[in-house]
């Protein structure tokens, strides 16, 4: 079967780095995207990794070794509004979007 | 980035009527949109993928005779939840791919589905 996993829950404080790492099984690859919910809205993109590497973009950057079907999401500079939940999503070989359960990220001053 | 809207934000209904959702692409053209269907601290589940002139495919488990779709224009696609029941209420959002090689699906605001 399909597998996306990442922790539910992470705290950081206001100013660090944060780190959100995403592993995955699936049925093929056509990429990895993250992104960004805040409660009660729908989510934002963040991300798309299809090679490997890391891939810088103000404050966050995600990084994907395919090879050991990993990602990571990080964050730099801390804000209070980054408090939301950052969203794993892979694209398989029928090019369909298989979703993680989602991080929450709080953010504490 | 392309803008996708959805209607009603928020709709509160009683238990065993209908209730229709409105999925819209605002500046570009989507032959293909996708609705989801997301439960309180729970990821995104895909309900079905909405084809512009054709059928919608339905995931398994989603009951395509409860859950009503049509894409009749290149623009829009409705959601209809027939005969709701508390168990319907959730968040629904639609999505549209990009048309460019990124894959990036532009989502709609969502929206809120009460039941009572």
């Amino acid at each position: 079967g399909q597998n996306i996993d990442q922790p539910t829950e992470m705290t950081a404080t206001e100013g660090a780095i944060v780190q959100i790492n995403c592993t995955y099984q699936t049925s093929g690859f056509n990429g990895l995207f993250w992104y960004q919910q805040h409660a009660g809205e729908a989510p934002t993109f963040l991300s798309y990794n299809v090679l490997d590497g890391l891939e810088e973009k103000g404050r966050f950057s995600s990084f994907l070794s395919r090879s050991k079907g990993y990602s990571y999401l990080l964050l730099k500079e801390l804000q209070m509004k980054d408090s939301a939940s950052y969203l794993c999503a892979v694209l398989d070989s029928n090019y369909q979007l298989i979703w993680g359960a989602g991080t929450k990220l709080i953010i504490k001053p | 980035g392309a803008v996708v809207s959805q209607h009603p934000s928020w709709v509160i209904c009683k238990s065993g009527t209908s209730v229709k959702i409105e999925c819209r692409s605002l500046d570009f053209q989507a032959t293909t949109m996708f609705w989801y269907r997301q439960f309180p601290k729970q990821s995104l589940m895909l309900m079905a993928t909405s084809n512009e002139g054709s059928k919608a495919t339905y995931e398994q488990g989603v009951e395509k005779d409860k859950f009503l779709i049509n894409h009749a224009s290149l623009t829009l696609s409705t959601l209809t939840v027939t005969s709701a029941h508390p168990e319907d209420s959730s968040f629904y959002i639609c999505s549209a791919p990009s048309m460019d090689s990124s894959y990036e699906q532009y989502f709609g605001p969502g929206t809120r589905l009460t039941v009572t």
